[in-house]
């Protein structure tokens, strides 16, 4: 799977927009971007992934760059409560394979 | 979206004495099942490769004989931690992906607190 690199940690204010940005130079043309966040003492949450177009859904929105090097992960209206540590993870989708976790971006939403 | 089920959410236990820990699937069926284990301030790290069957895959640097992985129906995979120690103390994590539906997704359980004293 390709790498991925973040910012170690952001800050967001209230009821703004979450731009949370992920390199992956490396990506390959079978490997989808994913995105999962942590928020503190839980497992894992889904938010949302995709290969090459953009994808929205309840959650967030996915920006891929044309040439798929980057993505950003954008939260249209932060609150409280969306406080996590934030995962980008490349990897082939459909496989027998587990998630391998980086280090992430811990995003703080403040009021 | 499918749920995964991991219990107990914490646990406190002395050193020596062994811990089991469940993550069920609650409305599909996981062939495969994975198990994560994570430090303080540190991203998940994985453990172990649960195959319903068949024995687990571990990890390098993972001790087979000290984490019992046992995947013996197709929606229920347990770690038993045994003869725990205090530097065993860590959060664990189980996921596991809904092949039924086709689904690129893994979905993770709520997490396990070990505090070995």
């Amino acid at each position: 799977d390709a790498k991925t690199t973040q910012p170690p940690s952001m800050d967001c204010a209230e009821g703004r927009a979450a731009n949370l940005p992920c390199n992956h130079s490396t990506i390959s043309g079978n490997e989808y971007v994913y995105w999962y966040r942590q928020i503190h003492s839980q497992g894992p949450q889904y938010i949302i992934h995709g290969l090459k177009n953009n994808e929205t859904n309840e959650m967030a929105s996915l920006i891929i760059t044309e040439d798929r090097k980057s993505s950003t992960l954008i939260l249209p209206h932060a609150t409280l409560r969306d406080t996590a540590v934030y995962y980008c993870i490349v990897r082939v989708s459909n496989n027998n394979n587990d998630m391998r976790f980086g280090a992430g971006t811990r995003l703080t939403v403040k009021p | 979206g499918a749920v995964v089920s991991q219990h107990p959410s914490w646990v406190i236990c002395k050193s020596g004495t062994s811990v089991k820990i469940e993550c069920r699937s609650l409305d599909f069926q996981a062939t495969t099942m994975f198990w994560y284990r994570q430090f303080p301030k540190q991203s998940l790290m994985l453990m172990a490769t649960s195959n319903e069957g068949s024995k687990a895959t571990y990890e390098q640097g993972v001790e087979k004989d000290k984490f019992l992985i046992n995947h013996a129906s197709l929606t229920l995979s347990t770690l038993t931690v045994t003869s725990a120690h205090p530097e065993d103390s860590s959060f664990y994590i189980c996921s596991a992906r809904d092949y039924g539906t086709g689904n690129e997704k893994l979905f993770f359980g709520s997490g396990t607190q070990l505090s070995v004293l």
